[in-house]
């Protein structure tokens, strides 16, 4: 299956630092999608992303569809504690027959430090 | 309006029974998702349907994974003979529909599967 490389693994960071993570494909994609993930419930839709080069902001959270579509980041400000948790990134393949599957990032793990 | 909702929140089950895990879409979304999601890992797809239709098996692990949908709202997740791998949480979503600007995916809690 399609391989999204989500980077970095794991971050360890002070409340109040700005945070940048991203991935990247091989493959052309569509849509992009983030989520983040507590503990013990399901992913949470942040930011969807539909157009290459499209910059979307949903408060602290800014993310960008790559020129290139093989790439989107996500970047959270002024990080505070309750940023805790997991991030996912999801992309969809673009052209015919490439179905309607989205494609998940293996995560990011964000801990803040108060 | 109510969410995704799954049932049961945790399964426990002997290795070799059958388990049955339930998804309730969002109200009016025509597409509807499972995906299966191992400690620590990203989602891994199982399958879509577009109404009761299921265009996309190809993430079904095994002929022991199946699923329905009915009257393009509740879908089932059935399990045949369990075995340990099979523990994970399972997670539905659902969306709109399937047009390019419809996409956003919303997920429920998830299923927490544990085969003993």
């Amino acid at each position: 299956g399609q391989q999204l490389n989500q980077s970095p693994q794991s971050m360890f960071i002070q409340e109040g630092e700005d945070v940048s993570m991203n991935c990247t494909s091989s493959s052309i994609f569509n849509t992009w999608l983030w989520y983040k993930q507590d503990p013990g419930e399901g992913p949470v839709l942040l930011i969807a992303l539909y157009k290459a080069g499209e910059l979307t902001s949903n408060g602290r959270l800014t993310a960008q569809f790559g020129i290139t579509r093989k790439d989107s980041f996500l970047n959270i400000s002024a990080s505070i504690p309750s940023d805790v948790g997991i991030y996912f990134c999801a992309g969809q393949l673009s052209g015919a027959n490439t179905g309607n599957q989205f494609y998940f990032g293996t995560g990011t793990s964000l801990t803040v430090i108060p | 309006g109510a969410g995704v909702s799954q049932s049961p929140s945790n399964k426990v089950t002997e290795k070799g029974k059958d388990v049955e895990l339930r998804c309730d879409p969002i109200s009016g979304h025509t597409a509807l998702y499972w995906y299966r999601q191992s400690l620590g890992q990203g989602l891994e797809f199982l399958i879509y349907f577009q109404g009761n239709s299921a265009p996309d098996k190809s993430g079904l692990p095994s002929d022991r994974f199946s699923a329905e949908r009915t009257g393009g709202s509740v879908s089932t997740l059935t399990i045949q003979r369990t075995q340990q791998e099979d523990s994970a949480v399972y997670l539905c979503a659902s969306t709109p529909g399937l047009d390019h600007f419809l996409r956003e995916q919303y997920f429920g809690p998830g299923t927490r599967l544990t085969v003993t």
